[in-house]
């Protein structure tokens, strides 16, 4: 079975710097789908950025962008210029792409980002 | 992406009661999920559901507790049946979208507290 993990349940990062939110999983498979997602205090979920597991370039929204490493199964988000309203809890998740997956989630356990002004 | 409107966004409801939570998909979608983010917690799988047959339950869930409809591909909800307080939680659904579902966006969720 597929596990994500999240070291750091809390970090805090200074607005207008950088901040890197870490995530590892672990599978067998190949082929699968890597996600951030953004919960602020509103309890929406929000999807942040999305990678491909066949795609070795590293997705990139905006200020956000990941750092994917395929053969250590890491998978950190990086936040730059941050600002005040990227404070949110950030949740990790991988989806398998097997055809005999049902294509639900499994999400680590979050951390919490704390941006001080 | 898909628009999902989820209802009631809050709820306190007695112990022993029922309660249904009702997701609305703007367009038609073949996987439905449904999550739930108990206090301070991940999100756990509780079922999938798909249009016309049985939705598939997660270890741990079982239909009697959280039954599930899914009547068309826009529609879905999830009861929480006979609660107790350790159902007070946050439910969530969820759809997938995009070539080959490789898109996965939620409700606004519901918090529903058990007293």
């Amino acid at each position: 079975a597929q596990t994500v993990t999240q070291s750091q349940p809390e970090m805090s990062v200074q607005e207008a710097e950088t901040v890197t939110l870490s995530c590892t999983y672990d599978t067998s498979e190949s082929d699968y789908y890597l996600f951030w997602y953004k919960q602020p205090p509103s309890r929406q979920m929000i999807l942040v950025i999305r990678q491909e597991a066949y795609k070795q370039q590293n997705a990139t929204e905006n200020r956000f962008s990941v750092n994917f490493q395929k053969a250590a199964k890491s998978f950190s988000l990086k936040i730059s210029d941050s600002q005040l309203g990227d404070a949110a809890m950030y949740f990790c998740a991988y989806r398998s792409d097997y055809g005999g997956s049902q294509g639900n989630l499994i999400f680590g356990k979050g951390t919490k980002l704390s941006v001080k002004p | 992406s898909a628009v999902i409107s989820q209802k009631p966004s809050r709820d306190i409801c007695q112990r022993g009661t029922s309660l249904t939570i009702q997701c609305q998909v703007d367009s038609q979608v073949t996987m439905m999920f449904w999550y739930r983010q108990q206090p301070g917690q991940s999100l756990t799988l509780i079922a999938t559901a798909n249009q016309g047959s049985e939705a598939t339950y997660e270890s741990g869930f079982v239909i009697d507790k959280f039954p599930i409809s899914r009547p068309n591909l826009t529609f879905s909800t999830l009861t929480v049946s006979n609660m107790s307080p350790e159902d007070s939680s946050i439910y969530l659904c969820s759809v997938g979208e995009g070539l080959m579902n490789t898109e996965a966006f939620f409700g606004q969720g519901t918090r529903l507290t058990v007293v």
